[in-house]
């Protein structure tokens, strides 16, 4: 993998079921893997900074793990609420250089009533 | 604690003009991102100053400069403008040491005719 990449780019998912998506990345120069949640007319929302492999870490009903060595993260949502509804990026920190945050295109999470 | 502002938050010019978008950073935060969002690559990285020093820089032409001032406070300007630099530009501030959550701003759109 040479890019960040996320999948699925859109999912329509319905109130109250659990639902997953994932970052792939490259694992050399690996330093930090962030995730954001960016809902419409808003900025970018930090969620985690994971930095070591086997990391997971929770927010609520969010949380996320994290596979340094095979080039993956999870975004796990359980009861997905309608203000779940928003674009969730990845984004790997490659330590320097030319690089800062390279960031998925995104997956566009819907939450149907 | 007050957030990251922009300004200006909507920005019309013409193709040949220059323009110049201003970051004010969270207060204590000496890192600040600049980051261009368009709707087929997504967000790409710009550059990054921290402590007045630019960082990192991604895959950008010389046309897209910054600088950082003493107070934190950054500003981001693009010389010749083109049509293909219509775009959301973000920035956003950390402590700067990657391995922390970016905060940030709520953006500037700016459209080239």
């Amino acid at each position: 993998i040479l890019n960040v990449e996320q999948s699925p780019q859109s999912l329509h998912v319905q109130e109250g079921d659990s639902t997953n998506f994932t970052c792939s990345f490259p694992s050399s120069n690996f330093y930090a893997l962030h995730w954001y949640r960016w809902e419409t007319a808003k900025s970018p929302e930090a969620l985690f900074v994971m930095t070591l492999n086997g990391d997971e870490k929770k927010k609520g009903r969010i949380s996320a793990t994290l596979n340094t060595k095979e080039g993956y993260s999870y975004l796990y949502i359980k009861g997905s609420q309608p203000e779940d509804s928003a674009t969730y990026l990845c984004a790997k920190y490659s330590g320097g250089g030319a690089d800062g945050l390279t960031f998925g295109k995104g997956t566009h999470l819907i939450i149907q009533p | 604690k007050a957030g990251v502002t922009q300004t200006p938050r909507y920005l019309i010019k013409t193709r040949g003009q220059q323009v110049t978008l201003s970051c004010s950073p969270i207060s204590g935060h000496r890192s600040v991102s600049w980051y261009q969002q368009t709707p087929g690559q997504g967000l790409q990285f710009l550059f990054e100053y921290f402590s007045e020093t630019q960082r990192n820089k991604g895959n950008f032409p010389g046309r897209f400069s910054g600088r950082q001032f003493s107070n934190s406070r950054s500003e981001m300007n693009v010389s010749t403008l083109e049509l293909g630099d219509s775009a959301l530009y973000l920035c956003a501030s950390s402590l700067g040491t990657g391995r922390g959550e970016q905060y940030f701003g709520p953006g500037t759109r700016l459209t080239v005719t």
